[in-house]
């Protein structure tokens, strides 16, 4: 089965400006994350979706990010204006809700650089 | 809160030796536990994946082992190899269809 895309890959831009990062899950995965991964350290919660429900965004900057996944599938993260510190790797994962393991499928991640 | 921490942060290797990575967590209530690997520039790609009921877990040259209690978990790989060179990440569900709690990580190089 195919895994989770992430696109695009890499992404450069200057402070203020803004991205979007787009998601396509494993099909039939409807528990959705993003994760925000800072150079040397582990992936943290962004954002968890249930179909296209939110469930979890309590640790997304709300100021300056937003999420969306409009019809359960898809999802995307879009950062305006970008600071700095949002230079990071953008990861998307994936699982099913039903499964009693509760195991993450992940993307091969967004890199980020703020100039 | 849940926090997760892995020793050491950094380990260099020669080929053919058997390794142990560590994973600490602080609330030993959790659902389950992932090990993960990461190439540089890459995802992460999972690697054992342990229930909060089971000891341990293999796939190859790696067996995870968890001892809840204590809070532990450990990753040991058999005879490394230079392509096991990589960061792995321990990672903790707290409970079913949650987000998970990673450690910072363990980078491995395994020199030939």
């Amino acid at each position: 089965e195919a895994g989770v895309a992430q696109s695009p890959r890499y992404k450069i831009i200057e402070k203020r400006q803004s991205v979007a990062f787009w998601c396509n899950p494993i099909s039939g995965h409807a528990t959705l994350y993003w994760y925000q991964q800072i150079l040397g350290q582990g992936p943290k919660l962004l954002i968890q979706f249930q179909n296209n429900g939110v469930v979890d965004d309590s640790q997304l900057p709300k100021d300056r990010f937003s999420a969306e996944r409009l019809k359960g599938v898809d999802s995307t993260l879009k950062i305006q204006p970008a600071k700095l510190e949002d230079s990071a790797v953008y990861l998307c994962a994936s699982s099913h809700p039903d499964s009693s393991y509760n195991e993450q499928f992940f993307g091969p991640g967004t890199r980020l650089t703020v100039l | 809160k849940q926090e997760v921490t892995q020793i050491p942060a950094a380990l260099s290797v020669p080929e053919g030796e058997n390794l142990v990575l560590n994973c600490s967590f602080t609330d030993s209530a959790i659902y389950n536990l992932q090990w993960f690997r990461q190439d540089p520039g890459k995802g992460l790609t999972s690697l054992l994946l342990i229930q909060s009921s089971q000891r341990e877990q293999t796939s190859g040259r790696l067996n995870a082992s968890l001892d809840k209690s204590s809070g532990r978990s450990t990753l040991y790989i058999a005879a490394s190899q230079p392509g096991d060179s990589a960061t792995y990440l321990c990672a903790v569900g707290n409970s079913g269809n949650t987000p998970l709690v990673f450690g910072k990580g363990t980078r491995l190089s395994v020199i030939a």
